[in-house]
């Protein structure tokens, strides 16, 4: 069975500019999950998909969005990009949406904003 | 809110000797509680999780945790260091008051492995 997958796995940007990070959760998985691990930071809490909803979000301003699609796919996007955001950005997926199910976290995408 | 700590950001232990790594959470609920391990450059993988029942949850590689509501606890132990054991590990609680399970994490505690 594939686990989560997400590309690119390496992505360069500049500041002011937008980042598209994707993320393929593990098949017949619905809920996916994102995480930012900046250095200093620890992991936190972005967003969370449902069945193609958002359904919860962490303390992140309105430039970061994403959605998900029929697939359970899920893009996360971030916007006018600051130094900051540079990270990496985990992607995680579950069966469904309870709490003592293990979320299978992807390999991550390392995002750089020079 | 929930929150996690670990207790001590860098662990150094030799190789044959016990591991424990300090985990404490703070929840106005029963929490779900978990251990990821990560590996240089890649992603989290479960160790062990505790849910509901038996305190003391056994996991991959040798890992082992003991629940202890009273101390607010969950530290997890291995009884022998291997060089592969090297690697950042997180305690995390999931957050029952909110929809999903959204994991909340400590800071994560880097073990180094000497021979």
């Amino acid at each position: 069975e594939a686990g989560v997958t997400q590309s690119p796995t390496h992505l360069i940007k500049t500041r002011g500019q937008q980042a598209t990070l994707r993320c393929s959760p593990i098949s017949g998985h619905t809920s996916v999950y994102w995480y930012q691990q900046a250095l200093g930071l620890g992991l936190q809490f972005l967003l969370w998909y449902d069945e193609g909803e958002e359904r919860n979000r962490g303390n992140f301003p309105p430039r970061f969005s994403g959605r998900q699609f029929p697939n359970y796919s899920s893009e996360l996007n971030v916007n006018a990009l600051e130094l900051e955001d540079s990270a990496l950005y985990l992607c995680a997926s579950t069966r469904a949406r309870y709490s003592y199910n293990e979320q299978f976290f992807g390999p991550g995408t390392r995002l750089t904003v020079l | 809110a929930q929150s996690v700590t670990q207790l001590g950001s860098h662990v150094s232990v030799s190789e044959g000797a016990l591991v424990l790594l300090r985990c404490n959470y703070s929840s106005s609920v029963p929490p779900y509680l978990f251990w990821y391990v990560q590996y240089p450059n890649q992603g989290l993988q479960l160790l062990l999780k505790y849910t509901t029942g038996a305190t003391l949850v056994k996991g991959i590689n040798g890992f082992e945790a003991e629940f202890k509501k009273s101390e607010t606890s969950f530290h997890l132990t291995k009884p022998s260091a291997h060089m592969s054991d090297a690697a950042e590990y997180f305690c995390a609680v999931s957050d029952l008051q909110a929809a999903g399970n959204k994991l909340t994490f400590g800071g994560g505690t880097r073990v180094l492995v000497k021979p």
